[in-house]
């Protein structure tokens, strides 16, 4: 499975956008990217996924480059309750997804 | 809410006993995996379960195994705990084996002392 790297962790303030970048050097041509969020002493919760190009929902962007080694999530006007840690995975295996140590954000007032 | 539900919340152990945890998938969901999230750490994969039986398996020994029962609801179970199990264990049921949308609970914290 491929391994992903990303910021250990990023401040910001509130109102601003947050863009996260996650490399993935080895990704297969079956692996989707998926990010995962996680508040303390809860489980993590699924953001948004994608295989190329840009993905977007109610709460997040993702963007992937032609190369898809690389892909960065985008948290538009973030709030104080943004505040968590943000996982990258790329899995093409069924079976199990591997969390890496995930970037934690600080979203300041 | 995830609708999955993880039991007890909090666990304390002594070095050597077992313990067992359960989870509650969401309903439909037919795959569960568990999880070990030690402190200031990612979650690492334990093993999934799909239909009542194992379906992949990480980087843990024997002593950790699980069940999945006909409703879908799961179990973990830990033999001789040592120091280092203690931790965050998450259940997280999934529509299908090949779907990685995972819809975790918010998981029982295990001390062992």
């Amino acid at each position: 499975l491929a391994k992903t790297t990303q910021p250990i962790s990023m401040d910001s303030y509130e109102g601003q956008e947050v863009n996260i970048t996650c490399s993935h050097n080895n990704i297969a041509t079956n692996d989707y990217i998926t990010w995962y969020q996680q508040f303390p002493s809860q489980g993590p919760r699924f953001i948004i996924q994608g295989y190329k190009t840009k993905v977007t929902n109610e709460v997040a962007s993702l963007f992937i480059p032609a190369d898809r080694k690389s892909s960065t999530l985008s948290l538009p006007r973030v709030s104080l309750s943004d505040t968590a840690v943000y996982y990258c995975l790329s899995s093409g295996g069924y079976n199990k997804l591997i969390f890496g140590a995930g970037t934690r954000l600080a979203v300041h007032p | 809410e995830t609708g999955v539900t993880q039991s007890p919340t909090h666990l304390i152990k002594t070095r050597g006993q077992q313990v067992t945890l359960r989870c509650s998938s969401q309903s439909g969901h037919n795959t569960v995996s568990w999880y070990q999230q030690a402190l200031g750490q990612g979650p690492q994969f334990i093993f999934q379960y799909y239909r009542e039986e194992e379906n992949g398996r990480g980087n843990f020994p024997p002593r950790f195994s699980g069940l999945q029962f006909p409703n879908y609801s799961s179990e973990l179970n830990v033999n001789a705990l040592e120091l280092d199990d203690s931790a965050l264990y998450l259940c997280a049921s999934s529509l299908e084996r090949g779907n990685e949308k995972l819809f975790f609970g918010s998981g029982t914290q295990l001390s062992v002392l």
